[in-house]
């Protein structure tokens, strides 16, 4: 059983914004990830952090930043939303070593 | 280079027809683990199964069943007598011991007609 959290679910905001996507788990994994998701269904590794004070930038480009300065929380915050910012982020953790990682139920994000 | 192919985008059955997704990966490393998820129309991503790279044996849980094939690198899954709520889309992945982050395939969406 996953017990990892995103908050909010669903957020509408306008342009020019400042937002943090808040990502929360319970189970003292060591590796977090957010992923962004298009709407063709891809996957895109955008951050990802091994543990406390420890952030690099993933596959796809973002202009959004993370921080890692406690094992259970890792938020993703954009200082301006764009338009082009509006997708489903997904955040994930998982243990040390080549395991399988646990989603949370994503953010979908809307920037109108 | 690492990557995931999942060559159907999405398919259609009927209920209780038998489906196959199908998943082909490539890596140079030896040493590597697959993984299957689910994402139903809720939109969290939910794990399903891992294999390392050393256990082909094939696994049967429930309905599902997954065959993990070396030679053609192959990790297809099979869901047999299919339901509508099996209809979601569905992730392939791999992590190796070469790179510390899991590759996702595209996914195929799986639409279970009534």
């Amino acid at each position: 059983e996953a017990d990892i959290y995103q908050t909010p679910r669903y957020l509408v905001i306008g342009t020019g914004k400042k937002i943090t996507l808040e990502c929360s788990q319970t189970m003292g994994h060591d590796k977090m990830y957010w992923y962004q998701q298009d709407p063709g269904m891809e996957l895109h590794l955008i951050h990802y952090s091994y543990g406390v004070n420890s952030t690099e930038k993933g596959d796809l480009s973002s202009e959004s930043t993370v921080s890692r300065i406690r094992t259970e929380h890792f938020p993703l915050t954009l200082e301006s939303a764009r338009p082009s910012h509006t997708s489903q982020y997904l955040c994930a953790s998982s243990r040390t070593g080549r395991t399988e990682a646990f989603f949370g139920q994503g953010t979908r994000l809307t920037v109108v | 280079a690492q990557k995931v192919t999942q060559a159907q985008t999405e398919i259609s059955v009927v209920e209780k027809e038998d489906v196959t997704l199908d998943c082909v990966y490539e890596t140079r490393d030896t040493t590597y683990y697959l993984f299957w998820y689910k994402q139903p129309p809720s939109g969290e991503l939910v794990f399903l199964i891992r294999r390392n790279s050393f256990d082909e044996q094939n696994e049967i849980s429930g309905r599902y069943s997954w065959n993990f094939q070396k030679s053609t690198s192959s990790f297809n899954f099979t869901i047999t007598a299919s339901q509508v709520v099996d209809s979601a889309v569905y992730f392939c992945a791999l992590i190796s011991n070469r790179d510390d982050k899991i590759i996702f395939g595209k996914g195929t969406r799986l639409h279970i007609l009534p």
